[in-house]
């Protein structure tokens, strides 16, 4: 049972710089979220793409992109990256829009000095 | 959108005793109120759920309670364990709208054997 896959596990980057984040839904999961976690505090909603569409978005940086591939896995593109992006970013994926069942991914740390 | 607190944020209980974190929130059209559980370095898992249509849910040693009126849910440990200490999480979500979901800031609960 593969569940939700993020990749890297982890990453450092320096201040200024970019990095890319990807996601593996669950097979037969199009619903697609991003969230962001600071210092094991709350989970801050990013983004949520549903069948290769942006649905909602929140707290997503305008440096910061999303896109949903035509096989759903998605990828968070970060440029001009700053100290306080230094976080924790998951990943989580439903059925279909409206579905709140979400399986989450194990994150990605991203530091940046 | 949606607004959802959580208190307490830290919790100490001794062991087999039990455990209660609250939740309020906003947007009267929320219907689906999960909790997660979140161990240090781990993604948050869902433990238990909890939809409108209903007013009391309970699973192995865990029970959630809704109430639609004062906008409030709560969670319930019985019999606490030293393997429960870890983060929790509340959310609310519209499960006919986007499905996104918004959490609480979280409560960090030690079991002290």
């Amino acid at each position: 049972d593969s569940g939700v896959v993020q990749s890297p596990r982890h990453i450092i980057k320096e201040k200024g710089g970019r990095s890319v984040l990807t996601c593996i839904p669950i097979s037969g999961h199009s619903n697609v979220v991003w969230y962001q976690q600071t210092l094991g505090k709350e989970l801050k909603f990013l983004i949520q793409h549903y069948e290769k569409v942006e649905r909602d978005k929140g707290f997503l940086p305008s440096r910061f992109s999303v896109q949903q591939f035509d096989d759903y896995h998605s990828e968070m593109n970060m440029s001009a990256l700053e100290l306080e992006d230094s976080a924790m970013y998951f990943c989580a994926s439903s059925l279909f829009q409206g579905n709140s069942d979400y399986t989450f991914g194990s994150g990605t740390r991203l530091l940046v000095i | 959108g949606e607004q959802v607190e959580q208190l307490p944020s830290i919790l100490r209980v001794q062991e087999g005793s039990s455990a209660s974190i609250n939740c309020t929130y906003e947007n009267s059209a929320s219907n689906y109120f999960p909790w997660y559980k979140q161990e240090p370095g781990e993604n948050p898992k869902l433990i238990i759920d909890i939809r409108s249509n209903m007013e009391r849910k309970q699973t192995q040693g865990l029970i959630v309670l809704l109430d639609k009126k004062a906008k409030r849910f709560s969670l319930h440990i019985t019999d606490t364990q030293p393997g429960d200490s870890a983060m929790y999480f509340c959310a609310a979500s519209v499960n006919t709208n986007t499905g996104k979901l918004t959490f609480g800031d979280g409560t960090v609960l030690t079991v002290k054997p």
